[in-house]
């Protein structure tokens, strides 16, 4: 079985500009997590869907970040315009209700470096 | 303070040893609690649930404290491969968040 997938795996941009990340959940998975995790810390939750639909998004700073999941499946969370303090590892997982909601397969993630 | 607090280490250990990390959690409603597995530079991985009864799995031994709201973790007979950030995480009741601690890096020395 596929994991996640997200792309890309490295990105380094400049302060001020903007970066969009991808991910593929695991297929069938109905439940999509975005985390950021810091150099140090563990990983801290952006923004959970539930198919398309938003179910937490309350620690998502939403002056300069964004996600979608349009159709349910694939999602993009995108940062405009990026801070120095976004360089992070942003960490997609997913989850399946019925094989057991809590157990979240996490993607490779995409390392972002902003200058 | 924090959710989840753990000892970040770093803990290095030989090779054969036992090592035991603990994890302390504010929030009373946490229902369900799990230590995840991290590798430099790799994504997290679920190592194992911990029930309150505790719980076996090889080499590894979680326990759980309610009434202290202390989770433990014990690894026996360590081996190189163990070398590795070990993650506390706890679920509240009635949603799907994991709150997951800083970590607690670990190192076995040959």
């Amino acid at each position: 079985e596929a994991g996640v997938a997200q792309s890309p795996r490295y990105k380094i941009i400049e302060k001020r500009q903007s970066v969009a990340f991808w991910c593929n959940p695991i297929s069938g998975h109905a439940t999509l997590y975005w985390y950021q995790q810091i150099l140090g810390q563990g990983p801290k939750l952006l923004i959970q869907f539930q198919n398309n639909g938003v179910v937490d998004d309350s620690q998502l700073p939403k002056d300069r970040f964004s996600a979608e999941r349009l159709k349910g499946v694939d999602s993009t969370l995108k940062i405009q315009p990026a801070k120095l303090e976004d360089s992070a590892v942003y960490l997609c997982a997913s989850s399946d209700r019925l094989a057991g909601m809590k157990t979240q397969y996490f993607g490779p993630g995409t390392r972002l470096l902003v200058l | 303070r924090k959710e989840v607090e753990q000892d970040p280490g770093p803990f290095n250990v030989p090779e054969g040893a036992t090592v035991a990390f603990n994890c302390t959690y504010s929030n009373s409603a946490s229902q369900s609690f799990f230590w995840y597995r991290q590798d430099c530079r790799k994504e997290p991985k679920l190592l194992m649930s911990v029930y309150s009864s505790g719980n076996e799995d090889g080499r590894f031994t979680a326990q759980l404290n309610r009434a202290s709201q202390y989770i433990s973790l014990l690894i026996r007979d360590s081996k190189l491969s163990d070398s590795a950030t070990y993650l506390c995480v706890v679920n509240e009741f009635g949603n799907e968040k994991l709150t997951f601690g800083t970590g607690t890096r670990l190192t076995i020395i040959p």
